[in-house]
């Protein structure tokens, strides 16, 4: 246990739908990030929030569009998705700046578009 | 942040020390040596991480070259459950807990 949770665990959705995805943490850190894995391929950051602010969007399609309302939760929405969405979806958290900011991980949200 | 060279797989057998190697020839003066690792269809999970000096924790040890260019991470005493994906990671100090991922190694441990 991380500190860090994600859900649902697994989600299927079709094409037109819309979903949302969810992260938690109590650790009390500032930043908040989410990050995608395909299969075969090493995650790829997505989005960084600090202190619920988005500093970073790594060129992300508008289909998938975050929100951080406070410093505790962190929402991916998800509309109109494609098939080659699906993917391991992981949520991170960490304190802030400074070398001992390791992130802690939630254990993500398997995501199938059919 | 700087760019990491890690050998795509390796074995080791339980009990036994495994040693992941990972180059870094460009690594900044500012940038820590961080590693990571994978467990199948899990979050990455945090296991070490250091500047210049050696380090120990509970789970494993960080040698880091004089030159920094390369650095190794030992786990002591391998056992099943440490079968994963390790990355090694270098990023700067100031860019909070953003990591950028390789490929990593993957680690077999087998009885």
């Amino acid at each position: 246990e991380t500190g860090v949770t994600q859900t649902p665990r697994h989600l299927v959705m079709g094409m037109t739908n819309k979903k949302s995805l969810k992260c938690e943490q109590h650790l009390g850190h500032n930043a908040m990030y989410w990050y995608k894995q395909s299969a075969k391929k090493p995650l790829e950051l997505m989005f960084v929030y600090n202190f619920k602010e988005q500093t970073e969007n790594n060129s992300v399609p508008s289909r998938f569009s975050p929100e951080c309302p406070n410093s505790s939760h962190l929402f991916l929405h998800l509309h109109t998705l494609q098939p080659e969405d699906s993917a391991l979806y992981l949520c991170a958290s960490s304190p802030g700046q400074g070398p001992n900011t390791e992130a802690f991980f939630g254990q993500g949200t398997r995501l199938t578009v059919v | 942040d700087a760019k990491t060279t890690q050998p795509t797989s390796m074995d080791c057998a339980e009990g036994r020390a495994a040693n992941l190697p990972c180059n870094h020839s460009t690594i900044s003066g500012n940038e820590y040596v961080y590693w990571y690792r994978q467990i199948h269809s899990q979050g990455p999970q945090y296991i070490i991480h250091g500047l210049k000096n050696n380090e120990t924790n509970e789970m494993a040890s960080l040698i880091i070259t004089e030159d920094r260019k390369s650095s190794t991470l030992i786990l002591p005493h391998a056992t099943l459950r440490d079968t994963a994906v390790y990355y090694c990671i270098v990023r700067v100090v100031a860019s909070y807990g953003k990591l950028t991922f390789g490929q990593g190694t993957i680690l077999t441990v087998h009885p």
